[in-house]
């Protein structure tokens, strides 16, 4: 049963353009949510988080975006740089516990 | 600080051997959680600790693995007897306080032969 579901397991983009990441979740008592950049033999880091209580949240050229009515978040990268490429994980806690996704490998071509 | 330290980096080893991955958190960090990332799971939580005390084990898949955290700098995830399936990347992650902004290693690589 998977509750954070990433249905695209990759997605290419040209350098300088917006990169649009999304995650479904199932679980309503979710309360936080979380974005992870994986590179190759390195660990998971963290990125940026949105608390339920908000539907936006800015870092940068990070955004994340939360519609709880749809339990849909996104992440978006502006403008998209060749250093994005990685593996980006979302990820969902409703207690004491991180849920992730499977990933999705976003690839910047310059 | 040095962040979350993982060893060994990799491991090959013949089906039926016994396997130990060994973690050292971040210092100040009271969880611990060890995950495994595999094509088909994803990453998945297998245990997590909380002030060395197991406190949630349900992700851990059969009787053949085991965890354990004998003080707050040391942790260890052992297999046995392990099995080719159990080929995976295996990542530890501390925090302190929530599960949130987790720390992660960089990972062992385990193969199973």
């Amino acid at each position: 049963d998977q509750q954070v579901k990433q249905n695209s397991p990759s997605l290419s983009v040209q350098e300088g353009r917006i990169s649009i990441l999304n995650c479904d979740y199932t679980n309503s008592m979710f309360d936080y949510f979380l974005w992870y950049k994986k590179y190759p033999a390195e660990g998971p880091t963290f990125l940026i988080s949105i608390s339920s209580i908000k539907d936006k949240n800015e870092d940068g050229r990070f955004t994340v975006f939360l519609n709880k009515s749809a339990k849909h978040l996104s992440l978006h990268i502006v403008p998209s740089q060749p250093g994005d490429s990685a593996v980006y994980f979302c990820a969902a806690s409703g207690g004491n516990k991180l849920v992730f996704g499977a990933g999705t490998i976003l690839r910047v071509k310059s | 600080d040095a962040g979350v330290i993982q060893s060994p980096r990799h491991e090959v080893t013949e089906m039926g051997q016994e396997v130990t991955l060994r973690c050292k958190p971040i210092s100040g960090h009271n969880s611990l959680f060890w995950y495994r990332q595999t094509m088909m799971r994803g990453l998945e939580l297998l245990i997590y600790f909380n002030n060395n005390v197991p406190i949630d084990d349900s992700g851990m898949p059969e009787d053949r693995f085991s965890a354990k955290m004998p003080n707050a700098s040391f942790s260890t995830l052992k297999i046995q007897p392990s099995e080719p399936r159990d080929s995976a990347v295996y990542f530890c992650a501390s925090t302190v306080g929530g599960p949130y902004e987790q720390y992660f290693g960089p990972g062992t690589r385990l193969t199973v032969t």
